[in-house]
């Protein structure tokens, strides 16, 4: 099975601060990666497919990179509304789309 | 309006059994693939079936067995039947779509969710 790891899994900033998160495969899945974001009480949110496509409706300030083994989310410049958990996927396995551990991002 | 809503949550003993529905509006159930992802508590995403489009069904290993996930075309309603319920199945369960986008093959993300539904297996 493929296992995802992220890091960090906690990591305090500040609104306007550049923010990048690291999804790591345990074997290349290509480009098959999801990031989401899920606030409390709610249901994760699709940002990024394809390691880096935007989905509709997502801000700018979203960016995913990598393929392979290794990927980053980067967040320009944090908002307040961007305080959340976010999580990467693995689509390559259509078995098990494993999710990764999720890293919250909290206010410093 | 696109939307998945779930239902069927709530307190089960160990070894019961339950069965969850989700609703669709906005989009064709059976058109698409669906799936179902749990989250424990305070914990991460888990994802725990899904459903293509032809009726081929898969399922997360700590589910095969117990759990049937399915649908009802007339309805435009996808299930999840649990049964030999165990304390480590508590968790919140949602509904999404696995999309496919118009320029590819594979899944690409889930791109709509439900609200989620609570299941807690205590005695």
């Amino acid at each position: 099975d493929i296992q995802l790891t992220q890091s960090p899994s906690f990591l305090s900033a500040s609104v306007g601060d550049r923010v990048t998160i690291t999804c790591r495969a345990s074997q290349g899945i290509n480009t098959y990666l999801a990031w989401y974001q899920q606030k409390p009480g709610k249901a994760p949110k699709l940002l990024i497919y394809g390691a880096s496509t935007l989905q509709s409706g997502v801000p700018s300030r979203f960016s995913g990179s990598g393929s392979g083994t290794e990927f980053t989310l980067t967040i320009s410049s944090l908002q307040p509304e961007d305080f959340a958990t976010y999580y990467c996927q693995q689509l390559e396995n259509y078995l098990t789309f494993t999710f990764g551990p999720g890293t919250k991002v909290d206010v410093k | 309006e696109v939307q998945l809503v779930a239902s069927g949550g709530g307190l089960v003993q160990p070894g019961g059994s339950r069965r969850l529905s989700c609703a669709a509006s906005g989009f064709t159930v059976s058109s698409n693939y669906m799936t179902w992802v749990r989250q424990t508590p305070g914990k991460g995403l888990e994802y725990v079936s899904i459903i293509y489009s032809a009726g081929s069904t898969y399922y997360a290993d700590s589910v095969r067995g117990r759990f049937t996930i399915s649908r009802d075309n007339s309805k435009n309603t996808l299930y999840l039947q649990m049964n030999t319920l165990r304390v480590e199945d508590t968790a919140v369960y949602y509904c999404a779509r696995a999309w496919v986008p118009v320029d590819s093959y594979k899944v690409e993300g889930f791109d709509i969710w439900g609200q989620g539904t609570l299941v807690t297996v205590s005695s």
